[in-house]
């Protein structure tokens, strides 16, 4: 079974510019959710789709980040424009939706930003 | 807010040492997860813990469930040098994760 995929697995921007990462979530898992993993720290959640909708995206800084899922399947986080405390790991994980199983969330390999 | 607090922070292993590390928190979960962390990579799961007081291994590792529902521990046994990397503690309430600061696990030379 394919894991989550993410790409790029790693982006040098200017402050002040754009990015977009990209994740495919393992087939057949309904949830999805982007974390931001400065050095240093464990993740910390920006965002949680189910199928196509938002669950929760209290922590995402929504003057600058926005997420969507068109689909209910890939999903692009974008931030616009970047400063540079956004330098971090941006991960995306997946999860089976319904029972016990939805706590284990599996987890792509991360885009590595750097905001100069 | 709710507090957690993984120690320790870092830990040196010899090959053939059980390593044991843990988590407390201020906040009662219904769910505590262990992960691994290998550089340049997402965490990967390595035991996950439904029930207060539960004691779950796999493989080398073993991990318990607090009964008060707040701390969970993990232990290695008898490491070996791939067992290096940063280990996150990660209870969960609703579906959603709070992960701790890590304990990362170095060889000692």
């Amino acid at each position: 079974e394919a894991g989550v995929a993410q790409s790029p697995r790693y982006k040098i921007i200017e402050k002040r510019q754009s990015v977009a990462f990209w994740c495919n979530p393992i087939s057949g898992h309904a949830t999805l959710y982007w974390y931001q993993q400065i050095l240093g720290q464990g993740p910390k959640l920006l965002i949680q789709f189910q199928n196509n909708g938002v669950v929760d995206d209290s922590q995402l800084p929504k003057d600058r980040f926005s997420a969507e899922r068109l689909k209910g399947v890939d999903s692009t986080l974008k931030i616009q424009p970047a400063k540079l405390e956004d330098s971090a790991v941006y991960l995306c994980a997946s999860s089976v939706t319904g029972a016990t199983v939805s706590y284990e969330q599996y987890f792509g390999p991360g885009t590595r930003l750097t905001v100069t | 807010g709710q507090q957690l607090n993984q120690s320790p922070q870092s830990m040196f292993i010899q090959e053939g040492e059980d390593v044991s590390m843990n988590c407390t928190s201020s906040s009662i979960f219904n769910t505590w997860l262990w992960y691994k962390q290998d550089p340049g990579e997402g965490p990967v799961l390595l035991i996950a813990l439904y029930k207060a007081g539960e004691l779950t291994s796999n493989g080398r590792l073993t991990a318990q469930f607090g009964i008060t529902r707040k701390d969970s521990f993990l232990n290695i046994s008898a490491s070996i040098p791939s067992d290096v990397g940063i280990y996150f503690c990660a209870p969960a309430n609703d579906y959603k994760l709070s992960f701790g600061a890590g304990t990362t696990v170095t060889v000692r030379a």
